[in-house]
């Protein structure tokens, strides 16, 4: 059964910085792509970032190009995001998902999600 | 960025209606869409991939079908556990875009 549990969410000041974590497990975790997928409290789901099999690609929304880093671990099957400088308006839910299709960018399996509160 | 623009936003319905959800590229996407379901408190399902593809285990009433820029989602007869936020998202271009949800509420 394939699995992916976010962990690292939790209350930061402003300007302050988080590491959230993706633990993945029930696939082979080095041949997919995987995004992280975040949504402000009762707001809609907006990209955030992806990372290749290999690590190789990263791709990032304009917004947070430069703030946040997106990063695996094949062998520990393991998706990381680092998150700098954070502002009120990252305060989100954030999801790690699975692209199962890389044409049609297809996130066939998510987690269920840490919060990450950013207030002072 | 492509913008993808559901309708309606919300709707009600009983149980057994026919619902149907669109959502409108700002620009061509080919069939570079997809659709989700969000429960409050769940993780988001994958339903729909390139535009009328059900995945694998998603109920046969669940379809979904593109005519140029616009795509529908249609529940044929919307059942207890369907009420539910459904989201499109193209695949087409990075930023990978969403829409804005519909929520389905029992009427």
């Amino acid at each position: 059964e394939v699995q992916l549990m976010e962990s690292g969410g939790g209350l930061v000041k402003p300007g302050g910085s988080l590491r959230l974590s993706c633990a993945a497990s029930g696939f082979t975790f080095s041949n997919y792509t995987v995004t992280w997928v975040r949504q402000a409290p009762g707001k809609g789901l907006e990209w955030v970032s992806s990372i290749s099999s290999g690590g190789t690609y990263m791709y990032y929304a304009d917004s947070l190009r430069g703030r946040f880093t997106i990063s695996r671990d094949n062998a520990r099957n393991a998706l990381f995001l680092q998150m700098n400088s954070l502002r009120s308006e990252d305060t989100a839910l954030y999801f790690c998902a699975r692209v199962g299709d890389l044409v049609a960018q297809t996130y066939d399996y998510w987690g269920q999600g840490t919060l990450v509160t950013v207030s002072s | 960025d492509i913008q993808m623009t559901q309708s309606p936003s919300a709707l009600s319905a009983s149980v057994g209606d026919r619902v149907t959800i669109t959502c409108r590229a700002s620009q061509y996407i080919s069939s570079y869409l997809n659709w989700y379901q969000e429960k409050p408190g769940k993780a988001p399902q994958l339903l729909i991939f390139a535009a009328s593809s059900v995945h694998s285990g998603v109920p046969s009433r669940f379809s979904g079908s593109a005519s140029g820029t616009e795509f529908t989602l249609t529940i044929s007869s919307v059942q207890p556990e369907d009420f539910a936020t459904y989201y499109c998202q193209q695949g087409y271009s990075t930023p990978w875009t969403f829409g804005q949800g519909t929520k389905v509420e029992m009427k």
